[in-house]
């Protein structure tokens, strides 16, 4: 099956904790993105890569960090400097990156702080 | 600052009826312009797009856009019970970073048996 993959499904983070939440896709697609959805409101960019070992800050990168080593996959590390990470987290993936391309999302990760 | 404004609703239309959901949206050199819905705990899943003026059909869904008036709704024909979902407009924006899809906070919509 072709699509984008997520996990863990919910995550648990304890003050002062890092973690990370997996994304990987096999759509072949180059680009690919995270957004953050808190209830009620729409989807932030928080970062965004175009290709392998490159990547660009969204409008809320601040505790927050990525990588990207694989075009198959772009992890999301909440840090502990992010003070308020619960949320709704969803990776998406695009073919490209140009004004036109449509952008698939991921089944989302729920981060809920101890 | 770029924004995307829909109505939050809820939008309560009955069984069979047309539901007509609008976005309006402040970049006016945006050029691609998508629909989202997204189901109560679920992520986002692509309705259509559209690029140029005038609408465009796809089944039971029409997305018609404006640009001079910076404008992109949504129709939804003959609603049915699982249509109820909330429907989130998105453009297509050039950022300080490139180009970037930028959401509206989503219109809630009930269609009612």
């Amino acid at each position: 099956d072709g699509g984008i993959t997520q996990s863990p499904k919910y995550l648990f983070r304890k003050e002062g904790q890092n973690v990370t939440l997996s994304c990987e896709q096999n759509l072949n697609h180059d680009a690919m993105y995270w957004y953050r959805q808190d209830p009620g409101q729409g989807l932030r960019l928080i970062y965004y890569s175009q290709i392998v070992n490159d990547f660009q800050k969204g409008d809320i990168a601040e505790g927050y960090s990525v990588s990207r080593e694989k075009k198959e996959s772009f992890p999301l590390t909440v840090t502990s400097a992010q003070k308020n990470p619960t949320a709704f987290y969803l990776c998406a993936s695009s073919k490209g990156a140009t004004i036109q391309e449509t952008q698939y999302f991921g089944p989302g990760t729920r981060l809920l702080v101890l | 600052q770029k924004e995307v404004e829909q109505n939050s609703g809820p939008l309560s239309v009955p069984e069979g009826a047309i539901a007509s959901l609008n976005c309006t949206y402040s970049d006016r050199g945006s050029q691609s312009f998508f629909w989202y819905r997204q189901y109560s705990g679920k992520s986002p899943e692509l309705i259509m797009f559209i690029y140029s003026n005038g609408d465009k059909e796809d089944g039971r869904f029409t997305a018609q856009l404006n640009k001079a008036s910076q404008y992109v709704s949504l129709l939804i024909r003959d609603s049915q019970p699982s249509d109820s979902a909330t429907y989130l407009c998105a453009v297509n924006m050039i950022g300080n970073s490139g180009y970037a899809l930028n959401f509206g906070k989503g219109t809630s919509l009930l269609v009612t048996p």
